[in-house]
């Protein structure tokens, strides 16, 4: 079952926050988060395992709420560099292959 | 060290022509993986490679696609009589751990195939 990413885009000023969200409707071993350029490759930003931990990666941290089965994504003071799709990949029992969602897209104006 | 690479980056295919497409992962990587990118979605699972093994194909959407790891390390994709809805982008990801697909995979830049 494909997750659910909201919002499908978003348009920030540089220095604004943002959260994206990822829903899924089974229960969740993990949550992958990518940022994707366009015609490049995606890259990893984090994983957050199930146990509602939260994890930070200088202004970009996240969130797993394993009852919810959410994960959120927040970008504190957004740079230009922070454009780009967003895309979670849920992994319902560890091993499992991790279901991509559709993608957020963002975009950082000056 | 260098990223995962894959070649060509582009390819351009008659339908009915059959191709093949290269990953190189990250050196020492088990894991690797495949995965198909329509536009404006995100990457679906193909198959999966631990080593040489392959250990899941569950992804793969007909016969025409075969996926091979013969020395654990470089993979080739290979589409058969190629179709017009075979059109996407081709990604690899390797990761550096055998335990599954649990585990931080590291993309490579894609291959876009498109079929006319």
């Amino acid at each position: 079952q494909q997750p659910v990413q909201s919002p499908q885009a978003v348009i920030l000023r540089e220095g604004e926050d943002a959260v994206i969200n990822c829903s899924s409707s089974k229960a969740l071993y993990s949550v992958h988060w990518y940022r994707q350029k366009h015609g490049e490759a995606p890259v990893f930003l984090m994983i957050l395992l199930k146990g509602g931990e939260q994890k930070g990666h200088e202004k970009i941290s996240a969130s797993f709420n394993e009852k919810k089965q959410q994960s959120s994504l927040y970008l504190t003071a957004s740079q230009l560099s922070y454009s780009g799709t967003y895309f979670c990949g849920t992994e319902p029992n560890r091993d499992d292959k991790i279901i991509f969602g559709k993608g957020t897209r963002l975009h950082i104006l000056p | 060290g260098a990223g995962v690479s894959q070649s060509p980056r582009y390819k351009v295919a008659k339908r009915g022509q059959d191709v093949a497409l290269r990953c190189d992962p990250i050196s020492g990587h088990v894991s690797l993986f495949w995965y198909q990118q329509a536009l404006g979605q995100g990457p679906e699972f193909l198959t999966y490679f631990q080593n040489e093994a392959q250990l899941d194909k569950s992804g793969l959407p007909s016969d025409r696609f075969f996926a091979e790891r013969p020395e654990g390390s470089v993979s080739t994709l290979k589409i058969q009589r190629t179709e017009r809805g075979d059109s996407a982008v081709y990604l690899c990801a390797s990761s550096e751990v055998s335990g599954g697909k649990t585990d931080t995979q590291y993309f490579g830049p894609g291959t876009r195939l498109t079929v006319l």
